[in-house]
C-alpha cells in the first residue's frame, strides 16, 4: 500500500471548518483514500473513503486532486468532540486487505 | 454502520496468567478480522490477521505463541495472550470488515494491564 504523510497537528476553532491534508504521491489506480479518526481510549472510527471523485456524508467531505496524489477531509463545522487523531490511509479496497496506520494527524479543536 | 464488540473493554491480570479477548462482528459476517495493539501517544501497530476456519497470519515480530487467535465462526475471534506480563499491557483493537462493504469497523479496545 502506498505510503501517506499528514501534518503531525493541527488547531482548529469551534464552528470553524477543519480541513486536514494527506499526501499519497505514490498512489496506485485502484487505491483508494481512506480516512479514520481515533478520539482517546476508543477504537478508530471510519469516516470516508474515495476513490478519484470528491465525496461528502454526514460527517465529513473529502477532496481528492485530479491526479490522486493528495487529498484533503473537509469537517465543516468542527465541535469539540472532533478533537481527536485523523488517519488518512490508502489501500487496495479488497476483502482481507489489511489497514496500516501512519501517525496520523492531531486535531484540536479550541473553544 | 456495521458494529464490531470488543468484551472486555478492561482487564488487570497477574502476571504469568492468561488473558482471552473477544472480537464479535454483531449484525454481519467476517471471514477476516485484524487485530492491532497500540502503546500510548502511539499509532495502531497491526498484530495479525485472523481468517475464519484457518491460521491467522501474523506480522513480523509478533509471537504466534504469545498471542493465540482463534476465528471460529464468522462473528467471533479471540486473541489470548498467554503468559502475560507487564510489557503486554496495551491497548488491543480488533477490527472486522462487512462482507458487502469495503470499509473496516473497528471495536471499542481493550485496555490490558498486567501487574
Amino acid at each position: 500500500d502506498a505510503k501517506t504523510t499528514q501534518p503531525t497537528s493541527m488547531d482548529c476553532a469551534e464552528g470553524r471548518a477543519a480541513n486536514l491534508p494527506c499526501n499519497h504521491s505514490t498512489i496506485s489506480g485502484n487505491e483508494y483514500v481512506y480516512w479514520y479518526r481515533q478520539i482517546h481510549s476508543q477504537g478508530p472510527q471510519y469516516i470516508i473513503h474515495g476513490l478519484k471523485n470528491n465525496e461528502t456524508n454526514e460527517m465529513a467531505s473529502l477532496i481528492i486532486t485530479e491526479d490522486r496524489k493528495s487529498s484533503t477531509l473537509i469537517l465543516p463545522h468542527a465541535t469539540l468532540r472532533d478533537t481527536a487523531v485523523y488517519y488518512c490511509i490508502v489501500r487496495v479496497a479488497e476483502y482481507g486487505n489489511k489497514l496500516v496506520f501512519g501517525a496520523g494527524t492531531i486535531l484540536r479543536v479550541k473553544s | 454502520g456495521a458494529v464490531v464488540s470488543q468484551h472486555p473493554s478492561r482487564v488487570i491480570c497477574k502476571s504469568g496468567t492468561s488473558v482471552k479477548i473477544e472480537c464479535r462482528s454483531l449484525d454481519f459476517q467476517a471471514t477476516t478480522m485484524f487485530w492491532y495493539r497500540q502503546f500510548p501517544k502511539k499509532s495502531l501497530m497491526l498484530m495479525a490477521t485472523s481468517n475464519e476456519g484457518s491460521k491467522a497470519t501474523y506480522e513480523q515480530g509478533v509471537e504466534k505463541d504469545k498471542f493465540l487467535i482463534n476465528h471460529a465462526s464468522l462473528t467471533l475471534s479471540t486473541l489470548t495472550v498467554t503468559s502475560a506480563h507487564p510489557e503486554d499491557s496495551s491497548f488491543y483493537i480488533c477490527s472486522a470488515r462487512d462482507l458487502q462493504g469495503t470499509e473496516a469497523f473497528f471495536g471499542q479496545g481493550t485496555r490490558l494491564t498486567v501487574v
